[in-house]
């Protein structure tokens, strides 16, 4: 399978605990993208990464949120001390640095259902 | 700011039928490309049809097409002949196309759950 692949698929934590999602993008693409999506609402831009520089965070990633992409490949996602608030499903998504011819669309992951208890 | 808007929280069709999901946005940017994903129970989110501002032509790709009204700021999706295997959830989302934003980073409506029916 090559597309993105996410890491777990599904974690359930206690209030307070850490936890670390991995996303491994499709290998040719640059660029890496976080988003969040609660339930009834669309996916909401988290942070987005070209090769292993992060370079937009969008205010919904407080000090307890810190994502890596640390040699421009796989890209990881922690969340520290965590929250019922942060229960959500966290997508990751690629493309290339280049678009397509007319798309320039982003390839998602199947994302990582966090619940917090 | 960006903003989707998806006024149908639901959606019924029949198979076999046609069905129109609407979506309008709101930007003041001349340059911005249309997006439609699709979001089965699995959760992964899969490209459907693109459509660029300035493009003249409302895009199709086999059973879906994207009636782009540019005046109107609507980006609606038709889908032609519904199948079972198309009830899931539909978003709608925009990208800026302009310099110095971020590439590639979309913005999202809330979404329409289409389910299709025998």
């Amino acid at each position: 399978d090559t597309g993105v692949s996410q890491d777990p698929r599904h974690k359930i934590t206690k209030r307070g605990q850490n936890v670390t999602f991995r996303c491994d993008p499709i290998s040719e693409h640059n660029r890496l993208y976080w988003y969040r999506q609660t339930l009834g609402q669309g996916p909401e831009f988290l942070t987005y990464f070209q090769n292993e520089a992060q370079l937009e965070k969008s205010r919904l990633l407080s000090d307890r949120f810190s994502a890596e992409r640390p040699k421009g490949s796989f890209s990881t996602l922690e969340i520290q001390r965590t929250e019922q608030g942060d229960s959500a499903m966290y997508l990751c998504a690629s493309s290339l640095g280049m678009p397509r011819a007319n798309t320039g669309e982003l390839f998602f992951g199947e994302g990582s259902r966090l619940t917090v208890l | 700011a960006q903003k989707i808007t998806q006024t149908q929280p639901g959606m019924f069709v029949q198979e076999k039928e046609a069905v129109t999901l609407d979506c309008t946005y709101d930007t003041s940017d001349q340059s911005y490309g249309l997006f439609w994903y699709k979001q089965p129970s699995s959760g992964e989110m899969i490209f459907l049809i693109y459509q660029g501002s300035y493009d003249e032509q409302n895009a199709t790709e086999g059973r879906y097409s994207l009636n782009f009204q540019k005046a109107r700021k609507s980006a609606n999706l038709v889908i032609s002949a519904s199948q079972l295997g198309d009830s899931a959830m539909y978003f709608c989302a925009m990208k800026k196309l302009s310099r110095g934003s971020t590439l590639g980073r979309l913005y999202f409506g809330r979404g329409t759950q289409l389910t299709v029916w025998p």
